[in-house]
């Protein structure tokens, strides 16, 4: 019964690293998404793919990049690490028409 | 301009008493849909309820329903008989369109303590 499950929950960062956020659900849901979550802020979507093989930006995509090669995984990359992307990450999967499943969150440190 | 707008930061609430949370919006599109979403301490993000906006009655769940004021584009959460475990964050999205991706656009939240 594992649902969405991200990886790491922690991670510090140096600026200019890179890093990959694990994302994968066991739901056999088309859709996926990753949000971000500021401090005191409500969440802001990144990256969703409606299939594997199919991904498209949302509202704040620079400074990451994503790919779908199955169904299950959707990781996140960072190529280049800023402090602006000090955040938590959420990854979410679904269904058309019904509610988003949320992950747990990565919380993510660029110092 | 700000799609969904939550003008509470903070809500305190004595114990079985009933809160009501505000969330208004913003959109051209007929369609589309309101979410609340209930974030604990812990953190993850735990779905509440739903309405559309061609539902007709106002959506329920157990203790939580949503009053829904179509022409004032508000969608408000009332809790009812408040209970400890309430105490979270609450946020209130919104998708237009009903196909495809949920590309959800979340408030700021509201900080909501119940008092014993």
């Amino acid at each position: 019964n594992a649902g969405v499950t991200q990886t790491p929950k922690f991670r510090i960062l140096k600026i200019g690293q890179s890093m990959t956020l694990q994302c994968t659900q066991d739901m056999n849901h088309n859709y996926m998404y990753w949000y971000r979550q500021d401090p005191g802020m409500g969440l802001k979507l990144i990256y969703y793919s409606v299939g594997a093989g199919i991904t498209d930006k949302g509202e704040v995509p620079n400074g990451y990049n994503v790919s779908r090669s199955t169904t299950e995984d959707f990781p996140l990359r960072l190529e280049l690490a800023a402090p602006s992307q000090t955040s938590v990450y959420f990854c979410a999967s679904g269904r058309v028409n019904s509610p988003l499943h949320f992950g747990n969150g990565t919380r993510l440190t660029v110092t | 301009a700000q799609k969904i707008t939550q003008t509470q930061p903070g809500m305190f609430v004595q114990e079985k008493e009933a809160v009501t949370l505000d969330c208004t919006y913003d959109t051209s599109d007929p369609s589309y849909g309101l979410f609340w979403y209930k974030q604990p301490s812990s953190g993850e993000m735990i779905f509440l309820i739903y309405q559309g906006s061609y539902d007709q009655q106002n959506a329920t769940e157990g203790r939580y329903s949503l009053n829904f004021q179509k022409a004032r584009k508000s969608a408000n959460l009332v809790i009812s008989a408040s209970q400890l475990g309430d105490s979270a964050m609450y946020f209130c999205a919104m998708r237009e369109g009903f196909s495809g991706a949920q590309k959800l656009v979340f408030g700021q939240g509201t900080r909501l303590t119940i008092n014993p």
